[in-house]
């Protein structure tokens, strides 16, 4: 079965600085892995995916991610923080032999004017 | 384009009461899934549906029931409601499960306190 882990509950950036989320996943066979974003009192929003190709996949709102197969991660970053960008943040992996979209515990990102 | 509506927003229950949470997808999306959305344990999958059939099932236990219509539309029900149960209740649609990439849609989700 498939697993996925956000090792930070919480994680603090001063606005400008750059920002990374970290995520590492389990599956079986290879990974589809999804970044979705909560803001305050709002349902959940998908960011970005990699399915194959580039290990640099860009996503909404500035946002990228890197894949590293041999590190099984999908480190979530972003060049230039905004308060904005303050939200909690979902790392998410299918198994391509299971329709299951698992989902870490997330983390909060606080971005410090 | 009309999202994912699910209904109600916000509902309190004391113990032992059942509940029933209702999610329309997007037009044209068959699948829907549901997932618990507590502080401490994040995102857990509770079920999906694709064509009125459950497809894939998490780990809670046999209180946590669910159904879809032929209208795509879905339910949840929890039974015998502990106090455990309180949390965000979020449901997602895609167009189906013949494609692993696809980007689940999320609901505003349903907020339940059991009391």
């Amino acid at each position: 079965a498939q697993s996925v882990a956000q090792p930070e509950d919480q994680v603090n950036v001063a606005e400008g600085n750059p920002l990374t989320v970290k995520c590492t996943y389990s599956v079986s066979g290879n990974p589809y892995l999804f970044w979705y974003v909560q803001y305050p009192n709002r349902g959940l929003q998908f960011l970005l995916k990699y399915i194959t190709g580039d290990n640099l996949v860009k996503g909404s709102y500035g946002f990228e991610a890197e894949f590293n197969k041999s590190q099984t991660s999908f480190h979530l970053k972003k060049p230039s923080a905004l308060v904005s960008d303050s939200a909690l943040y979902f790392c998410a992996v299918r198994d391509i032999g299971d329709d299951k979209i698992i989902f870490g515990k997330g983390t909060r990102l606080h971005i410090l004017p | 384009k009309a999202g994912v509506t699910q209904t109600p927003r916000y509902l309190i229950k004391t113990r032992g009461q059942q509940v029933t949470l209702s999610c329309s997808p997007i037009s044209g999306h068959r699948s829907v899934s549901w997932y618990q959305q507590t502080p401490g344990q994040g995102l857990q999958f509770l079920f999906e549906y694709f064509s009125e059939t459950q497809r894939n099932k998490g780990n809670f236990p046999g209180r946590f029931s669910g159904r879809q219509f032929s209208n795509s539309r879905s339910e949840m029900n929890v039974s015998t409601l502990e106090l455990g149960d309180s949390a965000l209740y979020l449901c997602a649609s895609n167009a189906g499960p013949l494609s692993g990439a696809n980007v689940l849609t999320f609901g505003a989700g349903s907020r339940l306190t059991v009391l």
